[in-house]
């Protein structure tokens, strides 16, 4: 069965960067894309950006523009997003996702707290 | 960027009744680009249904999805103790970014 597995929770400081894994098992993950979702506490779910796993093609929000990085590692079948000069706003819940149009498997999640 | 708006924010129901909730989007846009998402407490979301009115995989028949242009819905025919959630719509596709709305909640009355 389809599974993504997301590394641990996080703790950095303001002006940090932090790196997110997704492991993707049970499909090829070269078939299909991977989604960055987030979720600050108590707000609606935000887009951060794809990247097509087959060829490494990304997009990301103009919000995180300059700020998010997706790459991925085939052999490893795992998907990362580095986000870089954190601040406290950065305070959410990560998810990564499978799907180019809708999201049809979901991470469980990575909790990633800023404070200093 | 299209912006979608849920109402109401919160629905009290209890099992058995029908739930009706609405995503409301800035600007029209092609409806096989709308779904809807459920989230529990601590959970990550599932896919309920994509463009508009397709359910996804293993989800009940009891829910429904309709819509066109900036008016969707999502439908409970009858509410099941597990149906108690939060819910989320998705537009994908039509412009980047894709957003979501911010959500309703269905709880227990």
């Amino acid at each position: 069965q389809v599974q993504l597995v997301q590394s641990g929770a996080e703790v950095k400081k303001p002006g940090a960067s932090v790196k997110v894994s997704c492991k993707a098992s049970g499909y090829s993950i070269t078939s299909n894309a991977i989604q960055w979702v987030r979720q600050a506490p108590g707000q609606r779910l935000e887009w951060m950006g794809w990247i097509n796993a087959g060829n490494g093609n990304t997009k990301y929000s103009q919000k995180f523009q300059g700020r998010v990085t997706i790459t991925r590692d085939t052999s490893a079948s795992t998907v990362y997003m580095e986000l870089s000069r954190l601040r406290s706003e950065d305070t959410a819940v990560y998810y990564c996702a499978r799907g180019i149009l809708y999201f049809d498997f979901w991470g469980q999640g990575t909790l990633v707290t800023v404070y200093s | 960027e299209t912006v979608l708006t849920q109402s109401p924010g919160t629905l009290s129901l209890s099992p058995g009744e029908r739930a009706t909730l609405s995503c409301r989007a800035s600007q029209s846009f092609t409806s096989s680009y709308l779904a809807w998402y459920q989230q529990k407490p601590g959970q990550a979301p599932r896919l309920l249904m994509y463009g508009t009115s397709i359910r996804a995989t293993g989800i009940p028949d009891r829910f429904s999805g309709s819509g066109s242009g900036t008016d969707f819905t999502l439908t409970i025919s009858r509410l099941e103790p597990e149906d108690f959630a939060v819910y989320y719509c998705h537009q994908y596709g039509s412009s980047l970014p894709v957003t979501f709305g911010q959500g309703t909640k269905v709880e227990i009355k």
